[in-house]
């Protein structure tokens, strides 16, 4: 089945300095990629999303690309703020998996002000 | 996107008892899963939950252990049974409303067993 790995598992920056989170897949049927933040006590929420036959998508402050040959894909967030604090997941599916998805083991990210 | 209420949001429970969690969600939906994420740790897939026939579990999980209904396309059920202090986790209905669409999760349960 489908294999997902997620670095880095923590991550501090500076208020305003930007934050990368890259994940890896391993099947390379996986068309579908979205991003989850979590935040403390919540249910996961997406962000952002790509499909394979996108390199690059983005949403104001967030990015995330995607390099299908590499099977890798990133998140970006640009000019970080403390409300970004949070527990970031990747996910990747397949269309002809009815739904289902394999996610990454989260990013905690703190941002200091 | 879509609506769930889950319920309990918490609850304490002893060992050896059963719980029922209940996913309502505002419309119909074909595709309806059950997560598992243990404190700190990522979502784990228990069940896809199928409307009209028994649900499909992950390696891992059995139905006599998490036992699913699915009576109708907005709503679902997930027992955890003869529970052990290793079951104590946060579980998640989850919905997706097509293919290449994104998960929508519930609030989550909060499952304490002592």
């Amino acid at each position: 089945g489908e294999n997902v790995e997620q670095h880095p598992s923590t991550l501090s920056v500076q208020e305003g300095d930007s934050a990368v989170i890259k994940c890896t897949y391993s099947d390379s049927a996986s068309n579908y990629f979205p991003w989850y933040k979590q935040e403390l006590g919540k249910r996961p929420q997406l962000i952002i999303d790509i499909r394979s036959n996108v390199g690059e998508k983005k949403d104001q402050r967030i990015a995330v690309t995607l390099n299908k040959t590499a099977k890798h894909f990133s998140l970006h967030i640009t000019e970080t703020q403390p409300e970004d604090s949070a527990v970031y997941f990747c996910a990747a599916s397949m269309g002809t998996n009815a739904g289902k998805s394999t996610f990454g083991d989260g990013t905690t990210l703190t941002v200091k002000p | 996107s879509a609506v769930i209420s889950q319920k309990p949001s918490r609850d304490i429970c002893q060992r050896g008892t059963s719980l029922t969690i209940q996913c309502q969600v505002d419309s119909q939906v074909t595709m309806m899963f059950w997560y598992r994420q243990q404190p700190g740790q990522s979502l784990t897939l228990i069940a896809t939950a199928n409307q009209g026939s028994e649900a499909t579990y992950e390696s891992g999980f059995v139905i006599d252990k998490f036992p699913i209904s699915r009576p109708n396309l907005t709503f679902s059920t997930l027992t955890v049974s003869n529970m052990s202090p290793e079951d104590s986790s946060i579980y998640l209905c989850s919905v997706v409303l097509g293919p290449n669409q994104p998960q929508h999760f519930g609030d989550g349960t909060r499952l304490s067993i002592l």
